[in-house]
Parts: C-alpha cells; sequence; structure tokens
C-alpha cells in the first residue's frame, strides 16, 4: 500500500509564477514530512521539512503547507525560476520506526 | 566534504552474476538506507540500517542482502542479478531516523 502519494507525475509553470506540488498520505500518524528535489543524474537532496505540530513552514521560495485533516500537504515555489526544473519527493519516517519512505515524485517543468 | 560517497557510478551485469555496492558516509551518522528509484515509481526502500550492527528490511528487499560493516559503510548485495534489478540504486545516511536524509550520487545498474 502506497502510505505517500503523489498524484501528479508531471507539472508546468511559467517562470515567475506560482508552482504547488501536492502529496497525500494515509498514516494519521506521520508526524513529519519531508520535501526532497532531484535532478538527473545526481542523488536528491534536502528541501524543506514540516512537523506535525505545525502546519506552515517556510523558507525563502519555499513554502511547506500542512492540512492534518486531509492528511495533504503542498509546497509552493514562489517566485518558481528555471533552476527549479527538477523531482519533488514528499517524504515521511514510517511508524516511527526510522523508515523513511517517498511518493512517487512530481516532475516539474519551468517553462520560459 | 564528501558526505555519501557510492561506488561504482554505473554498472553493467549479465542474468545471474553477483556483485556489491559499497556506499560510506563521513558524517558520523547513525542511520543508512538503501533505494532503488525506477521509472514512475519514486525511491522504494531496500534495506534499513538504523546503527552500526543492525539491519531492517525496506519495501523491497527480495534479491538483495545488505551489511553494515561499521558505522561509516553500508554495502548492499546482489547475489544472482535479474533484469527486475536494473534500477538507479542510491545510498542515504541521516544521523537518526526522523531527519534528513543526505543521499550519494546512485548507481546506475544493468542487468542483461
Amino acid at each position: 500500500d502506497q502510505q505517500v502519494k503523489q498524484n501528479s507525475p508531471s507539472l508546468s509553470v511559467q517562470e515567475g509564477r506560482i508552482s504547488i506540488l501536492n502529496c497525500d498520505y494515509t498514516n494519521s500518524m506521520f508526524d513529519y514530512f519531508l520535501w526532497y528535489k532531484k535532478y538527473p543524474a545526481e542523488g536528491p537532496t534536502f528541501l524543506i521539512s514540516i512537523s506535525s505540530i505545525k502546519d506552515k513552514n517556510e523558507d525563502g521560495r519555499f513554502t511547506v503547507f500542512l492540512n492534518k485533516s486531509a492528511k495533504h500537504l503542498s509546497l509552493h515555489i514562489v517566485p518558481s525560476q528555471p533552476g527549479d526544473s527538477a523531482v519533488y519527493f514528499c517524504a515521511a519516517p514510517r511508524n516511527r520506526d526510522d523508515k523513511i519512505i517517498f511518493g512517487k515524485g512530481t516532475r516539474l517543468h519551468i517553462l520560459p | 566534504n564528501a558526505g555519501v560517497t557510492q561506488t561504482p557510478k554505473f554498472q553493467v551485469l549479465k542474468t545471474g552474476q553477483s556483485m556489491t555496492l559499497q556506499c560510506a558516509q563521513d558524517m558520523n551518522h547513525n542511520s543508512m538506507y538503501w533505494y532503488r528509484q525506477d521509472p514512475g515509481m519514486g525511491l522504494r526502500l531496500i534495506y534499513y540500517s538504523a546503527s552500526e550492527g543492525t539491519t531492517d528490511k525496506g519495501e523491497v528487499p527480495n534479491g538483495y542482502n545488505v551489511s553494515r560493516l561499521n558505522k561509516r559503510e553500508f554495502s548492499l548485495r546482489l547475489e544472482s542479478a535479474a533484469p527486475s534489478q536494473t534500477s538507479v540504486y542510491f545510498c542515504a545516511s541521516t544521523p537518526s531516523g526522523n531527519e534528513k536524509l543526505f543521499f550519494g550520487s546512485g548507481t546506475q545498474l544493468s542487468v542483461l
């Protein structure tokens, strides 16, 4: 069963506009979420995280929102830049046993 | 700052051959992970090691074995490679399970 779901395989956004990437989860015990960014031929790199005690965390152009009642989180990138073109993964530790599992990823294309 | 180092970067095997993927981290992290990335499947956890001397299965452990040789090194072994194991393999580490992962640059493995 897929406990972390990213239902949009790809997303195209005009440069300068807002990019919104979505993630849903099924396990209400998840209490910490992470977003990773991956360029081709490189390993993923950590982008931003959020604890379940918060509903928003901001870091520069990146903001993650958490809606616990809907079991949904989203990553907002404002303004979108060409270097943001990458695959973005949502992730969460599973069942407090330290195993971090990932969604399938969303490929973001920033259009000139 | 080496971070997480994986070797080799590329490997081609014939069905039935064996090989070991090496991973080492120099950040004194406790937890180490092996993931595989396949198109449309995201990052799937193969095996995990919470600390030196311990290992645990992830989502897709079949066909693999691991060894946590010491705190720095975590190797992944394919005893009899199969075409279904063609993938990009990533090693990662973290101080503890609920903190951000640091990834290596990956090993691209093709099994013919």
